[in-house]
């Protein structure tokens, strides 16, 4: 079993729909990221967290440490918005600098 | 404007030949690193550095070599040992206090691998 597990693995909507990606990990954690991955292959950090919520823009993370799970969600989707979503913990006791394990991202793909 | 610029983005190789990608970046990070994506997989750590001169294998590290000579600077070596090289690579870095990654990730474009 992955230590990382995203859902949906993919996902099509239409423009204005809210949008919801789950994220599950079964380890400890310092911090959870979720990343964008354009379709071009470059990758953006959208937020790092380690408790609560984060809002930026029409994007919204949160985290529950007790129950090991993450949601990204996206208000007022629009088709700009298409790209791999990832992601990523760092773990507890992971060794060196990189304890980060990554998902398998979430292919979202929002139509006008 | 500070960030991470890796080249190539495509690159084209016969079976046996060495390649290097390079990874620059100006953003004064310690901490870099090389992850490979494979279609279907998750990112997995290939090398990371936290300081010039020390680097530290990943979870894939056979039939890769890196070097750290400048801190802007982690160019990775696909040797002719790794058995199936064509993927997509990601440089990364990030700052770090000691060994704990303190900060956000900052990502090149990626270098598109392909190995004929």
């Amino acid at each position: 079993k992955n230590e990382v597990e995203q859902s949906p693995q993919n996902l099509t909507a239409q423009e204005g729909e809210f949008i919801t990606i789950n994220c599950s990990y079964s380890v400890g954690i310092s911090a959870l990221h979720w990343l964008q991955q354009h379709p071009g292959g470059g990758i953006v950090s959208l937020f790092m967290l380690s408790s609560g919520k984060k809002k930026h823009g029409r994007l919204i993370a949160t985290i529950n440490i007790q129950e090991k799970h993450s949601s990204l969600h996206i208000t007022a989707s629009h088709p700009r918005d298409s790209a791999v979503y990832i992601c990523a913990v760092n773990r507890v006791g992971g060794g060196g600098a990189d304890g980060l394990t990554f998902g398998k991202g979430t292919h979202l793909i929002i139509q006008p | 404007d500070g960030g991470i610029t890796q080249s190539p983005k495509y690159l084209f190789r016969k079976e046996g030949q060495n390649v290097t990608l390079s990874c620059e970046q100006n953003l004064n990070h310690d901490a870099m690193y090389w992850y490979r994506q494979d279609p279907g997989q998750g990112l997995r750590l290939i090398y990371y550095s936290q300081i010039v001169n020390d680097f530290q294998k990943g979870d894939i590290a056979e039939g890769y070599s890196v070097s750290r000579e400048k801190k802007e600077s982690l160019p990775l070596t696909v040797t002719s040992a790794q058995k199936n090289p064509t993927a997509f690579y990601l440089c990364a870095s990030s700052m770090t206090q000691g060994v704990t990654n303190t900060g956000e990730l900052f990502f090149g474009e990626g270098s598109r691998l392909t190995v004929l």
